[in-house]
């Protein structure tokens, strides 16, 4: 059974820092692309980050291009994301979500985490 | 970049119902288009992807079409799991974006 568990999440001030973690389980996580997407309160899920199967290619969201780092350590299984520079916006429940490995799929989404919860706040 | 625009944003509907969704992309996406389903408190969870491709699992009443800007999502009888929220995503290329979603809500 494929499984993505986030940590990391938290409480933190505007300006300050926090580090998720993705541990992945149940596939061959290394031959996947991954994803970070986010979801304020009632609004929809935001794609933030994309990283292929041997990071050579990585893709940003303007919204926290600059700012945010996503990595992976394929021999732990783990996928991250450095955030930088918080911001009160940035206050959403933060999903690993691996890209389906389908060519006709395209850039779908077929497995997510439960999400780590970041809140960014005075 | 593409955008994507869902309407409605919510429908009320009753067990056996049919039930249509659309969304529409700012440019051309060919069939790069997949559709998700989100209960509160969970994360989204695929159910089409390529337009119409139901994914492994999903119930058949669930069926999607179309092509370049046009799409939508069909629940042909409409079942009390099926109270959610919707997404469709574009998936032909970075950024990746989502629709608005639109809330199935019991009628």
């Amino acid at each position: 059974e494929v499984q993505l568990v986030e940590s990391g999440g938290g409480f933190v001030q505007p300006g300050g820092s926090l580090r998720l973690s993705c541990v992945a389980s149940g596939f061959a996580f290394r031959t996947y692309a991954m994803n970070w997407v986010r979801q304020s309160p009632g609004k929809g899920p935001e794609w933030i980050s994309y990283i292929s199967s041997t990071s050579t290619t990585i893709y940003y969201a303007d919204s926290v291009q600059g700012r945010f780092t996503i990595s992976r350590d394929n021999a732990k299984n783990s996928l991250y994301l450095q955030m930088n520079t918080l911001r009160v916006e940035d206050t959403a429940m933060y999903y690993c979500a691996r890209k389906y490995d389908f060519s006709v799929a395209g850039l779908a989404i077929d497995s997510w985490g439960q999400g780590a919860l970041v809140t960014v706040s005075s | 970049d593409v955008q994507m625009t869902q309407s409605p944003s919510s429908v009320s509907a009753s067990v056996g119902d049919r039930v249509t969704i659309t969304c529409r992309a700012s440019h051309g996406i060919s069939t790069w288009l997949a559709w998700y389903q989100q209960k509160p408190g969970r994360a989204p969870k695929l159910l089409i992807y390529a337009s119409s491709s139901l994914q492994g699992g999903v119930p058949s009443r669930f069926s999607g079409s179309g092509s370049g800007t046009d799409f939508t999502l069909t629940i042909s009888s409409l079942q009390p799991e099926d109270f959610a929220t919707y997404y469709c995503q574009q998936a032909n290329s970075f950024p990746l974006a989502f629709g608005g979603g639109t809330k199935v809500e019991i009628k």
